[in-house]
């Protein structure tokens, strides 16, 4: 068990520019989050799933927004025309959701900073 | 989901016992208070989770008041590297996303 891992750890780009980032979760843990958190705040939840089923989006995730899951293991968050309002940490959790109780492990974060 | 109130900061000495308060005067019979904590540049961490029997664990203990409308997250030894920002969330055990506040910023010092 490596625990959840993100790539890039840090993202630098224009405003315009396109991004992706990377979540790799726990092996066998079937869902998964991505929150964004900004500076002096906790994080704020914007979408999670199910195997490879997105389940909940939140009103945060705008059009220019994208998350896939497509073989329900890691997961991808895509940006769109980055925005300098955009620039976050974007987290990554996963937890194994069998019925009741769970907790979610937390990968480090994609830091983005959009110039 | 219920919401929280922290204090945003306290300090505590190294060795000491850290009591970390949380009120949630709302919240709902099928909802279990969790506490996470959030070192600096890193992703936050599950500490302690209950509904309304005292809990303990590795990490740490979790007191609930009678009427739940309160509780209270014990390090017992705090050391240094127990320096963090401690979130608690209130959230039914069908709920699939943590709503964070923003947390208490704990100090521990030498």
């Amino acid at each position: 068990d490596t625990g959840v891992s993100q790539d890039p750890r840090h993202k630098i780009t224009k405003r315009g520019q396109n991004v992706t980032f990377r979540c790799d979760p726990i092996s066998e843990h079937n869902r998964l989050y991505w929150y964004r958190q900004t500076l002096g705040q906790g994080p704020e939840f914007l979408t999670y799933f199910q195997n490879e089923a997105q389940l909940e989006k939140s009103r945060l995730l705008s059009d220019r927004f994208s998350a896939e899951r497509p073989k329900g293991s890691f997961s991808t968050l895509e940006i769109q025309r980055t925005e300098q309002g955009d620039s976050a940490m974007y987290l990554c959790a996963s937890s194994y959701q069998a019925g009741g109780l769970y907790e979610q492990y937390f990968g480090p974060g994609t830091r983005l900073t959009v110039t | 989901d219920a919401k929280t109130t922290q204090p945003p900061s306290m300090d505590c000495a190294e060795g000491r016992a850290a009591n970390l308060p949380c009120n949630h005067s709302t919240i709902s019979g099928n909802e279990y208070v969790y506490w996470y904590r959030q070192i600096h540049s890193q992703g936050p961490q599950y500490i302690i989770h209950g509904l309304k029997n005292n809990e303990t664990n590795e990490m740490a203990s979790l007191i609930i008041t009678e009427d739940r409308k309160s509780s209270t997250l014990i390090l017992p030894h705090a050391t240094l590297r127990d320096t963090a920002v401690y979130y608690c969330i209130v959230s039914a055990d069908n709920t699939d996303k943590l709503i964070f506040g923003t947390g208490t910023g704990l100090q521990v010092f030498p």
